[in-house]
């Protein structure tokens, strides 16, 4: 079975920083593309980044490009995303999505980045 | 990178039909057939209903199905049920990017 745990999540002030990491299990992870897609709380989903399953490739939606980085680590199934200089338009819950043959067929459930003084 | 536009709700009553539409550019819905779409109740995270414009994930009723024309995909769910009842999100490649909708809310009354 698919699993896909993210963790990392909470309150930071503006200005800070924040890592969320996603635990993938159930399937070959070094085979896969990778997605964080993130929402605002009672708002629409937002692509916010991918990479490629060797880490040789990242694409970054416009507003959050130099200020997060996405990552993985093959060797323990996992995905990151490193979050500096934060807004408060950042707060939402981000979830860590397997993209597999151009969709989005798996999803974690969420955590949520509260950005807030 | 703006977003695809989706109406804010649409509803429909027990066993009758219903269509959402999502309308994007040249540049993303009406160039690419990597149209999907997803379904989300409150508090719980999106699940994949259709893919590929029209193609469906196992497990998903035929009661659901796509299409595109132009600029603008749609979703239609026909013999709507109760459960049926949440938020619906298309979205499409845009070459370098992906881009969702706003959201729909569908109402079974």
């Amino acid at each position: 079975e698919v699993q896909l745990v993210e963790s990392g999540g909470g309150l930071v002030q503006p200005g800070g920083s924040m890592r969320l990491s996603c635990a993938a299990s159930g399937f070959t992870f070094a085979t896969y593309w990778m997605t964080w897609v993130r929402q605002a709380p009672g708002k629409g989903l937002e692509w916010v980044a991918n990479i490629k399953p060797d880490g040789s490739a990242r694409a970054y939606v416009d507003s959050v490009k130099g200020r997060l980085t996405v990552s993985r680590d093959n060797g323990k199934n996992s995905l990151y995303l490193e979050m500096n200089s934060l807004r408060v338009e950042d707060t939402a819950i981000y979830y860590c999505v397997r993209h597999s043959n151009w969709r989005f067929d798996y999803w974690g459930q969420g955590t949520l980045v509260t950005v807030s003084s | 990178q703006s977003a695809l536009t989706q109406p804010r709700s649409v509803s429909g009553s027990p066993g009758q039909s219903v269509t959402i539409s999502c309308t994007g550019t040249s540049s993303d819905v009406g160039h690419y057939n990597y149209i999907s779409w997803y379904q989300q109740y409150p508090g719980k995270a999106p699940k994949l209903m259709v893919f590929g414009v029209s193609e469906r994930p196992s497990g998903v009723p035929d009661r659901f199905s796509g299409s595109k024309s132009g600029n603008t995909a749609s979703l239609t769910i026909s013999g709507l049920q109760a459960d049926d009842e949440a938020d619906y999100f298309c979205c499409s490649f845009a070459g370098t990017h992906w881009v969702f909708g706003g959201g729909t809310k569908l109402t079974v009354l």
